[in-house]
């Protein structure tokens, strides 16, 4: 059975501090793996990752995919208040669907 | 920028009544989902539609749900005769099918079902 599995599902660090966000799939046919970012409602798409060892950035975030060990890391420097958030991965596979995990809940004290 | 619409952002039902959600996709997007999320819980995948017909569809999608595009801009989902345990937020998302391949999917705000 396909499956998306995060760690940690949650954590609580300080503004400022760096936070690393795991991903590891059994998924059939791996197409794609995505992170996206959930606030008060919808998952806001952030990255999509289609090769092992090239990083995606964007501002403070990045995101690497390593597929022998079928995992992906989603880090954040500098980490502010607004960051605060649910983060899902989300892995296409066959026929088009796509599997999320559970999330990671990240909450960032002032 | 555009974005996916979804149509209402709460609705509240009886039990054994049917639903019709409604999803507005982006505009040149060809891939459509619906994905739900029990309060607490993870998102869980539905259903996807591609060329006017299911591409392919979870357990949960029983015969109790259908989907639909009547018209060249919306796409529904239909909860025919609604549980209790149908109460959740119902996302929709819509996808580019580009180069033989999927792109990455842009979510709707969600609405919001709650069946008493």
């Amino acid at each position: 059975e396909d499956k998306v599995v995060q760690s940690p599902l949650s954590l609580v660090v300080h503004e400022g501090d760096t936070v690393t966000l795991n991903c590891s799939y059994e998924v059939t046919n791996f197409r794609s793996l995505l992170w996206y970012k959930q606030e008060k409602k919808a998952p806001t798409f952030l990255f999509m990752l289609t090769s092992s060892g090239i990083e995606k950035k964007s501002g403070r975030l990045s995101s690497i995919l390593d597929k022998k060990e079928l995992s992906s890391i989603l880090n954040i420097t500098a980490t502010q208040t607004g960051d605060s958030a649910i983060y899902l991965c989300a892995v296409e596979g066959r026929d088009d669907k796509i599997i999320f995990g559970k999330g990671t809940r990240l909450h960032i004290l002032p | 920028e555009p974005e996916v619409t979804q149509t209402p952002s709460h609705q509240v039902t009886q039990m054994g009544q049917e639903v019709i959600l409604r999803c507005v996709p982006i505009s040149n997007h060809l891939y459509f989902y619906w994905y739900r999320q029990i309060l607490g819980q993870k998102v869980e995948f539905l259903v996807s539609f591609y060329n006017n017909e299911i591409s392919e569809k979870s357990e949960i999608f029983d015969d109790q749900f259908s989907v639909e595009r009547p018209d060249g801009s919306n796409f529904t989902l239909k909860i025919r005769s609604t549980k209790l345990e149908d109460s959740a937020m119902y996302f929709c998302a819509s996808s580019l099918y580009r180069d033989g391949k999927v792109t990455e999917a842009f979510f709707g705000q969600g609405t919001r079902l709650t069946v008493v």
